[in-house]
């Protein structure tokens, strides 16, 4: 089963735009919402996480919206620049430490930015 | 500090023969994990150690088998490779924490 449904799997953007990333999940079983940024040939990286006590956590021009109620978590990049042109997972952190702390990811969106 | 290190980076396989991928930390990390990246399917959890002598089925651990006998390292198992098996794997390590710092991946093919 797909605990996490992550749209669009595409998206293109114009330099300067906002390009907005959403995930909708299912099971509460999680205590971390982390999004991971990959560029081609490397291993995923951490970007930026919230925790589910928080509505929004912002860092530079990227930012988490989170409603726990609507079980939905969203990123929103400022500002887009082509040096952003990623794919991008949102993901799913297990709270159970003898889980080695799972994660569960989306399926990505491959994010263009235009020049 | 080279963090998270797998080898090969790239191998081809016939259908049948088996491999091993190793994954190497130097961080000192206590998790482990072993992931497959497909095209649409993001990147699934085949086999994850708690730490040295441990180890736990993901989600996807049917055909893999894994090890870990030191801390260090987490190696990954094919014993016999079939097309389906084709994919990018990737490892990671973790502290006792929430980030999981990954490997550069092995790009896998089996005819």
């Amino acid at each position: 089963q797909q605990q996490v449904k992550q749209s669009p799997q595409s998206l293109i953007v114009q330099k300067g735009g906002i390009s907005i990333i959403n995930c909708a999940y299912e099971n509460t079983a999680f205590d971390y919402f982390p999004w991971y940024q990959q560029f081609p040939g490397k291993g995923p990286a951490l970007l930026i996480a919230i925790r589910p006590d928080v509505s929004e956590k912002k860092e530079g021009r990227f930012t988490i919206s989170f409603n726990k109620s609507a079980k939905q978590f969203s990123l929103h990049i400022m500002d887009s620049q082509p040096g952003d042109s990623a794919t991008y997972f949102c993901a799913l952190q297990a709270s159970f430490e003898g889980s080695a702390r799972q994660l569960t990811f989306g399926s990505g969106t491959q994010l263009t930015v235009l020049p | 500090n080279a963090g998270v290190t797998q080898t090969p980076k790239f191998r081809v396989l016939k259908t049948g023969q088996s491999m091993t991928l190793l994954c190497a930390q130097d961080m000192n990390h206590e998790y482990m994990y072993w992931y497959r990246q497909d095209p649409g399917m993001g990147l699934r959890l085949i086999h994850y150690s708690v730490g040295e002598g441990t180890t736990a089925k993901g989600e996807v651990p049917d055909g893999y088998n894994v090890s870990r006998l030191k801390k260090q390292n987490f190696l990954l198992g094919l014993e016999s490779a079939a097309p389906s098996q084709t994919s990018v794997y990737f490892c990671a390590s973790s502290p006792l924490g929430n980030i999981q710092y990954f490997g550069a991946g092995t790009r896998l093919s089996v005819l």
